[in-house]
């Protein structure tokens, strides 16, 4: 596609259940970013994947929280057993093979979280 | 550690009015600084950036001047419109993070609306 898709973009659940969320990168974009949004705050960074890999794992709040990606394109955030704190909008982002610091990220619509 | 202070909103102005969005940041050495924009129920989309110190970022009308001195980069627009309602995000890119990427590091957003 011509953006960053995700999926879905509204998602309720039971406190305890599990969930995932999905990201549809720009085609031919290496880097992969996940970052929360809690209500009134800023984007919080989870992970962070090059390729396949995810080098820098920092983010993730918890045990609960895992991320993979494969075929260098779609990635999967899920979060088991969910709390009310997992309530948020989760946003995925992507950039292009030779990023800088300078290379903008690609944001997707982001996925609102509601556990109920 | 890196981080990025945004002025809270929401900021609520007529049309035609002058903008000014208060961003300052903690970051060692010289990052890379954005303006990110999300209008209503759209993704996060780049503004503007600048890449450098004294460098001025500019687009659609919006400006963001890097000032190294002050460690600031607000944005103003000098005559808003309705169509500029939207949720402004400062962020900074800066070095490698331990998995060797640049993992971009965000304010909390500000909310800008504009009345006719």
């Amino acid at each position: 596609g011509a953006g960053v898709s995700q999926s879905p973009s509204n998602k309720v659940t039971e406190k305890g259940k599990d969930v995932e969320l999905r990201c549809d990168p720009i085609s031919g974009h290496t880097a992969l970013y996940w970052y929360r949004q809690r209500l009134g705050q800023g984007l919080e960074f989870l992970i962070y994947f090059q390729g396949n890999s995810a080098p820098d794992k920092s983010g993730l709040p918890s045990d609960r929280f895992s991320a993979e990606r494969t075929g260098e394109s779609v990635s999967t955030l899920t979060i088991q057993r969910t709390q009310q704190e997992d309530s948020a909008v989760y946003l995925c982002a992507s950039s292009p093979v030779g990023a800088t610091m300078n290379t903008e990220a690609f944001f997707g619509q982001g996925t609102r979280l509601t556990v109920v | 550690g890196n981080s990025v202070t945004q002025m809270e909103g929401p900021v609520t102005l007529s049309e035609e009015a002058f903008l000014t969005i208060n961003c300052t940041y903690t970051a060692t050495g010289y990052p890379s600084l954005f303006w990110y924009v999300q209008y209503p129920g759209e993704g996060l989309q780049l503004l503007l950036k600048a890449t450098k110190a004294d460098d001025k970022g500019s687009n659609k009308g919006f400006e963001a001047t890097y000032r190294k001195e002050t460690t600031s980069f607000h944005l103003e627009k000098g005559s808003v419109q309705v169509s500029d309602s939207a949720v402004y995000f400062c962020a900074l890119s800066r070095g490698r993070s331990s998995g060797g990427s640049y993992i971009p590091t965000f304010g909390r957003g500000t909310s800008l609306i504009v009345h006719p």
